[in-house]
């Protein structure tokens, strides 16, 4: 199985910061990763697919890159709006795995 | 619009079955897949399997196969979850998600509301 190590498990951080947080696959995915936002009591909202496309309707200060192994995710200046749990998720091959999360909260 | 729609809330005794309903609309249902994700309280999301509608072959995460099956009727455009012998470690939200086939910028685009099952004595 495909392992996914997301890193960090939390961060604070101001508004204005740029942030980055870090998706590690234990094998080659290609770019068959996602990114999602979630904010407590809510749906999933997926910002990110095919490890760097942005979802229509995403503010552009969300980015995403790599490919392989590793995998980004920038929020170039964090809103207020941003605060919340990010998760990445790979669908590679069987069976698909989400990182543990990343908590953004404020500084 | 493209929407996935849930049944409502459920509360189980362990040991019993639950069934969640997970309704399409608004795009062609046979053309995706749906997979199931799972959230515990406080804990991250778990993907639990997918199924594809037009043919109803199926992947199960290794942790659930033999109590949880996943279905279809294209005739409603409905997915559903059955998850057997409940456990209290089962109490979590259950999100639908659409999935492309063979098309990443379908995957996991479309969620359902989410269904909140309790399993409690």
């Amino acid at each position: 199985d495909i392992q996914m190590t997301q890193s960090p498990s939390a961060m604070s951080a101001s508004v204005g910061d740029r942030v980055t947080i870090t998706c590690r696959a234990s094998q080659d995915i290609s770019d068959y990763l996602a990114w999602f936002q979630q904010k407590p009591g809510k749906v999933p909202k997926r910002l990110i697919y095919a490890a760097s496309s942005l979802q229509s309707g995403v503010p552009s200060r969300f980015s995403g890159s790599g490919s392989g192994t590793e995998f980004t995710l920038t929020i170039s200046s964090l809103q207020p709006e941003d605060f919340a749990t990010y998760y990445c998720l790979h669908h590679n091959s069987y069976p698909w795995t989400f990182g543990q999360g990343t908590k953004v909260e404020i500084k | 619009q493209v929407q996935l729609v849930q049944s409502g809330a459920e509360v189980k005794k362990p040991g019993a079955s639950v069934k969640v309903s997970c309704k399409a609309s608004g795009y062609t249902f046979s053309s995706y897949s749906i997979a199931w994700v799972r959230q515990a309280p406080g804990q991250g999301l778990e993907w639990m399997g997918w199924i594809i509608p037009f043919n109803t072959n199926t992947y199960y995460a290794r942790k659930l196969q033999g109590r949880v099956t996943m279905t279809t009727d294209t005739s409603t455009s409905t997915a559903y979850m059955e998850l057997r012998s409940l456990r209290s470690d089962d109490t979590a939200v259950y999100y639908c998600a659409r999935v492309g086939l063979g098309d990443s910028s379908a995957a996991f685009d479309i969620w359902g509301q989410g269904t909140m099952v309790t399993v409690s004595s």
